[in-house]
């Protein structure tokens, strides 16, 4: 099963922008892009969504080259609230539908 | 509720006891997931359901799991005989139409098997 690859964690600190980059070689036709943020005793939350190019909304932007084998999450200016697990998720079809280990951003004051 | 409601919260239960975990979706939220998280590990996919379709359970890890959605909507996900190593928080997700759309999770069932 193709799963995709993250970093196990990272460090930032507040108000910097913080870039987390997914593998994800064998993606396929149908499939989407999409990053979750996970806190603790929590289930995740939708953060953003996409196919190619660039996307943004109100907290993030989404990069995904022309060739969709990596996407990166963008957080602008991120502050201690940031800190979570984040997933990056392609959902084509059931099989492709688990989650990697996720990244733990780490934002430190 | 507006969101994905998912009890019980918690649930303790020994070794060879079944046990159902519910979840109440998004009202109007055709599709609906269910994913297993071991402690500090990504989620797990289970089974999916998608309007009156067949589910798709590709992902249960064996026939001691089972899961049903009546009317659409509520759905219950049953585990017989429970084994230690079921020990996991179960979460329920819901989404608008199709596989490829956002998903809206629940807080899950921390399920300890003693």
């Amino acid at each position: 099963l193709a799963k995709t690859t993250q970093p196990i964690s990272m460090d930032s600190y507040e108000g910097q922008e913080v870039n987390i980059t997914c593998s994800h070689n064998n993606i396929a036709t149908n499939d989407y892009i999409t990053w979750y943020q996970q806190f603790p005793s929590q289930g995740p939350r939708f953060i953003i969504q996409g196919y190619k190019t660039k996307v943004t909304n109100e907290v993030a932007s989404l990069f995904i080259p022309a060739d969709r084998k990596s996407s990166t999450l963008s957080l602008p200016r991120v502050s201690l609230s940031d800190t979570a697990v984040y997933y990056c998720l392609r959902s084509g079809s059931a099989r492709q539908l688990t989650f990697g280990s996720g990244t733990q951003l780490t934002v430190l004051p | 509720g507006a969101g994905v409601s998912q009890s019980p919260s918690n649930k303790v239960t020994e070794k060879g006891k079944d046990v159902e975990l519910r979840c109440d979706p998004i009202s109007g939220h055709t599709a609906l997931y269910w994913y297993r998280q071991s402690l500090g590990q990504g989620l797990e996919f289970l089974i999916y359901f998608q309007g009156n379709s067949a589910p798709d359970k590709s992902g249960l890890p064996s026939d001691r799991f089972s899961a049903e959605r009546t009317g659409g909507s509520v759905s219950t996900l049953t585990i017989q005989r429970t084994q230690q190593e079921d020990s996991a928080v179960y979460l329920c997700a819901s989404s608008l139409g199709s596989i490829g759309q956002p998903q809206h999770f629940g807080d899950g069932t921390r399920l300890s098997i003693l």
